[in-house]
């Protein structure tokens, strides 16, 4: 099966500047993750999806982090305005309800904040 | 809060000698652990996983153990080759909601 596609792959930005992410996960797995993974740190969820509804955001920095998946498919992470903190690699993941596994990740979207 | 810890940064072992990760977590509500592998530019994936109501459990080339008593984990890899070389993170999970929380990880140099 594909595994979870993520782009782009880089990103530099300046701070203040806006940018957003794109996730497609395992064809019908329901469940989306994005996760962060700030260098050198294990990664730390921001948001879960099941299906197109949002069942955790409590990690999520609202004032400047959305994150949407419509059709209970794709899925965009954005933020804005970026701050240096920020850079990080974000991660994303899915997984099927029927699986009693872990996650499968995508590659992640390097993002450099300047 | 809820927190995984790991005992070591780094570790580095002479290639075909056997590895152990070890992992602390503090939420003994957890009931659900995963240990994934990370290298270098890509995801974590997925090594082994094991329930809170097995004490060992067993894959190719990996064992993870739990000790529910002082809330430890380990995984051990037989005869590490150099393609092991990763970071490694114990993760676990609570309340059926499959949150999965992470610990800071642990990086494994093999030498050949």
């Amino acid at each position: 099966e594909a595994g979870v596609a993520q782009s782009p792959r880089y990103k530099i930005i300046e701070k203040r500047q806006s940018v957003a992410f794109w996730c497609n996960p395992i064809s019908g797995h329901a469940t989306l993750y994005w996760y962060q993974q700030i260098l050198g740190q294990g990664p730390k969820l921001l948001i879960q999806f099941q299906n197109n509804g949002v069942v955790d955001d409590s990690q999520l920095p609202k004032d400047r982090f959305s994150a949407e998946r419509l059709k209970g498919v794709d899925s965009t992470l954005k933020i804005q305005p970026a701050k240096l903190e920020d850079s990080a690699v974000y991660l994303c993941a899915s997984r099927s309800d029927s699986s009693n596994y872990g996650y499968t990740f995508g590659s992640g979207t390097r993002l450099t904040v300047v | 809060g809820e927190s995984v810890g790991l005992h070591l940064p780094t570790l580095s072992v002479q290639e075909g000698d056997n590895s152990i990760i070890n992992c602390a977590y503090s939420n003994s509500a957890s009931d659900y652990f995963i240990w994934y592998k990370q290298e270098s530019g890509k995801g974590p994936q997925f090594i082994i996983d094991i329930r809170s109501n097995m004490d060992k459990r067993q894959g190719q080339r990996v064992t993870v153990l739990l000790n529910k008593t002082v809330k430890h984990l380990s995984l051990q890899i037989a005869a590490t080759q150099p393609g092991d070389s990763a970071v490694y993170f114990c993760a676990e999970n609570s309340g059926g909601g499959f949150k999965t929380i992470f610990g800071a990880g642990t990086r494994l140099f093999v030498k050949a």
